[in-house]
């Protein structure tokens, strides 16, 4: 159980295209998807918190308006980088809550975005 | 602000040895505290989750240990193999009435055949 899964694994853009990368939980209804960005060799830091139905929460520094966040429905959110450019180049990990309680979080298994 | 260290950054042995990897928080009001795997290029791998009420947890070769009032855990790899390579990363989920993760730094393990 607690299955979570991204698609894609990989993409590759150009500069100034907007890529949207989907998070789903498979087996569980997931009320809380949390979004991560990790640079090469280091550790992953939270960019936002989504809350079916509602707008999502920003950490400080992540713009809102580059980085949009839906999350639809209990199984799927969405992170759309908009106009990326080469510094937007990462690996976005999600994860969800809710099954084991607010303080657990599953996993996906990341997005690694190359913008050239 | 929370902040999660981890010591070594990184860390090199032959194989057999019994490692000790080290986690450190500045805020002791934590919920649980997680231990993840990280293979090059990959997702995460959950290793062990210790509730705040727990002091240890143990998994196969894997034992982590929780110390909230000194801000520490440590998670010890008994035997360590060449699979057992990987970067580890500990998560603290914060309390006040967040469950957001603050992961650490990371510590990059490659044990030598």
């Amino acid at each position: 159980g607690a299955v979570v899964s991204q698609h894609p694994s990989w993409v590759i853009c150009k500069s100034g295209t907007s890529v949207k990368i989907e998070c789903r939980s498979l087996d569980f209804q997931a009320t809380t998807m949390f979004w991560y960005r990790q640079f090469p060799k280091q550790s992953l830091m939270l960019m936002a918190t989504s809350n079916e139905g509602s707008k999502a929460t920003y950490e400080q520094g992540v713009e809102k308006d580059k980085f949009l966040i839906n999350h639809a429905s209990l199984t799927l959110s969405t992170l759309t980088v908009t106009s990326a450019h080469p510094e937007d180049s990462s690996f976005y990990i999600c994860s969800c809550g809710g099954t084991g309680g607010p303080d657990t979080q599953y996993f996906g298994p990341g997005t690694r975005l190359t913008v050239l | 602000k929370q902040e999660v260290t981890q010591i070594p950054a990184a860390l090199s042995v032959p194989e057999g040895e019994n490692l000790v990897l080290n986690c450190s928080f500045t805020d002791s009001a934590i919920y649980n505290l997680q231990w993840f795997r990280q293979d090059p290029g990959k997702g995460l791998t959950s290793l062990l989750l210790i509730q705040s009420s727990q002091r240890e947890q143990t998994s196969g070769r894997l034992n982590a240990s929780l110390d909230k009032s000194s801000g520490r855990s440590t998670l010890y790899i008994a035997a360590s193999q060449p699979g057992d390579s990987a970067t580890y990363l500990c998560a603290v989920i914060g309390g006040s009435g967040t469950y957001k993760y603050i992961f650490g730094t990371g510590t990059r393990l490659k044990v030598l055949a």
